[in-house]
């Protein structure tokens, strides 16, 4: 199975912050990572796929770039509804494999 | 409205069965792999299992393998989740979830509200 690893795992952040989440696979996956974001009690929303394919409806602040093994989601300035928990997830084999997420909070 | 409603949860003892379902609307719902994914209390997503749209092709977690069963009805526009010989590591919220763009994609543009699972005795 390929592994990811999401970096950080938490960060304090402000409003109006720019926010960067890495992640890292165990082996190339050709831009097959897809991004989403989760709020407590809810189910996870899908922001980004093939690595930086913006899904409809999403704010233009997040964007997804990377290729090979490391792969990066963006939200340019923070914005209040924006505070929640972040995963990666790669779709290049099965069985498709999450991050361990990433909690973005208030300062 | 586009949505998928699961349901089907609650406690179990260990070695016990469930069967949870998710019903589908609002879009053309055997043109679509489905698939579960599930969370454990304070943890992160794992994916359990994926059926494409014509129950062709099935996919299972290790984790999950030989204890669950996944099947459709495309009649009823509805998704299920037999689980079988239920373990307390099996306690999790579980999620059906579609693929974005139809057949094994792999990535999931729609979530059910997603229904709990706890195994304990």
């Amino acid at each position: 199975d390929i592994q990811m690893t999401q970096s950080p795992s938490s960060l304090s952040v402000s409003v109006g912050d720019r926010v960067t989440i890495t992640c890292r696979a165990s082996q190339g996956i050709s831009n097959s990572l897809a991004w989403y974001q989760q709020k407590p009690g809810k189910a996870p929303k899908l922001l980004v796929y093939a690595a930086s394919r913006c899904e409809s409806g999403v704010p233009s602040r997040f964007s997804g770039s990377g290729s090979g093994t490391d792969y990066t989601l963006t939200i340019s300035s923070l914005q209040p509804e924006d505070f929640a928990t972040y995963y990666c997830q790669q779709y290049y084999s099965t069985p498709p494999t999450f991050g361990q997420g990433t909690k973005v909070e208030i300062k | 409205e586009v949505q998928l409603v699961d349901s089907g949860g609650g406690l179990v003892k260990p070695g016990g069965s469930l069967r949870l379902s998710c019903a589908a609307s609002g879009f053309t719902f055997s043109t679509y792999s489905l698939n579960w994914v599930r969370q454990a209390p304070g943890k992160g997503l794992e994916w359990v299992s994926s059926i494409s749209s014509s129950s062709k092709y099935i996919y299972y977690a290790d984790s999950v393998k030989g204890r669950f069963t996944i099947t459709r009805d495309n009649a009823k526009n509805s998704l299920y989740l037999q689980m079988n010989n239920l373990r307390a590591e099996d306690t999790a919220v579980y999620y059906c979830a579609r693929d974005r763009g139809g057949d094994s994609y792999w990535y999931f543009d729609l979530w059910g509200r997603g229904t709990l699972v706890t195994v304990s005795s």
